[in-house]
C-alpha cells in the first residue's frame, strides 16, 4: 500500500533562517507530488507541485521553493525565513491523471 | 477567479442530530468537487469526488450531492467521532493541477 512521509511534525526557526521540509512517498512510481500551506482562517493555498523529477511548478510567488531530486522525494525550501511563513504545511501526492489527492501529517511552522 | 466558498464556518450538533453542510463554488469549469476530512492537527482524508451534477456519493453517516452550484455533505446520525473540519475542493478545466478549497466547516457532536 502507498504512504506518505512527511517531517518533522513540528518547527519552531527564527526569522531570517533557513528551511527544509521534506516529504517521501512509497508502494507508488511518478506521482505527482504537492506542498500547501493552511494558514489560520484560510483555506489550504497550493505553493508548488510537480509532474516528474526536476519539474516543479509554482503557484505562488513567494519566500518559498522546492524541488524533486528523486521520483518520490518533494523538498520545500527556503534560505531566510519571513513571519508570513508561518503555518501547516502539507504535503500531498496522487497517481498521475488521477484527481484524489492523499496527505501527509503536515508540518507546523513557527517563524519568531 | 474561481471560488470555493463553505458553510457555515462552524456547527455544533447533539449527537443523533442530522444536518448538512454547505459548498458553493464559482468557477470556470468544474472537472470534479472533493470532500476531505481534517482532523486537528493532521492532513487531510479523502471521503468523496463528485463530477456531474446530480450525482450522489455516501460513506457511513455521509452523503454528498452535487449540483451546478454547490454541494452539501448531509450528516445522519452524527455520532461524537464524526467532529472534524470538512473541507471541500473543486478542480478547474484549464490543465492545472491545481485545487481550489474552501475554508472548511468545523463540526462539532456533543455526546
Amino acid at each position: 500500500s502507498q504512504t506518505i512521509h512527511q517531517w518533522p511534525a513540528t518547527l519552531v526557526q527564527p526569522v531570517g533562517s533557513p528551511l527544509s521540509l521534506e516529504c517521501t512517498v512509497e508502494g507508488t512510481s511518478n506521482p505527482n507530488l504537492y506542498w500547501y500551506r493552511q494558514a489560520a482562517g484560510r483555506g489550504l493555498q497550493l505553493l508548488f507541485y510537480s509532474v516528474g523529477i526536476g519539474q516543479i511548478s509554482s503557484e505562488v510567488p513567494q519566500n518559498l521553493s522546492a524541488s524533486r531530486p528523486q521520483d518520490r522525494q518533494f523538498i520545500l525550501s527556503s534560505k531566510k525565513l519571513l513571519l508570513s511563513d508561518s503555518g501547516f504545511y502539507l504535503c500531498a501526492w496522487s497517481v498521475l491523471r488521477s484527481e484524489k489527492l492523499f496527505f501527509g501529517s503536515g508540518t507546523q511552522l513557527s517563524v519568531l | 477567479e474561481d471560488q470555493v466558498t463553505q458553510s457555515p464556518e462552524a456547527l455544533r450538533l447533539q449527537e443523533g442530530e442530522s444536518s448538512s453542510l454547505n459548498c458553493s463554488y464559482t468557477v470556470s469549469g468544474l472537472r470534479g468537487l472533493f470532500w476531505y476530512r481534517q482532523d486537528p492537527g493532521k492532513g487531510p482524508e479523502f471521503l468523496f469526488t463528485l463530477y456531474s451534477a446530480g450525482e450522489e456519493k455516501e460513506k457511513e453517516r455521509l452523503k454528498a450531492t452535487l449540483t451546478k452550484k454547490e454541494s452539501f455533505l448531509h450528516i445522519t446520525a452524527p455520532k461524537p467521532e464524526d467532529s472534524a473540519t470538512y473541507l471541500c475542493a473543486v478542480r478547474v478545466q484549464g490543465g492545472s493541477e491545481k485545487l481550489v478549497f474552501g475554508k472548511g466547516t468545523k463540526l462539532t457532536v456533543n455526546p
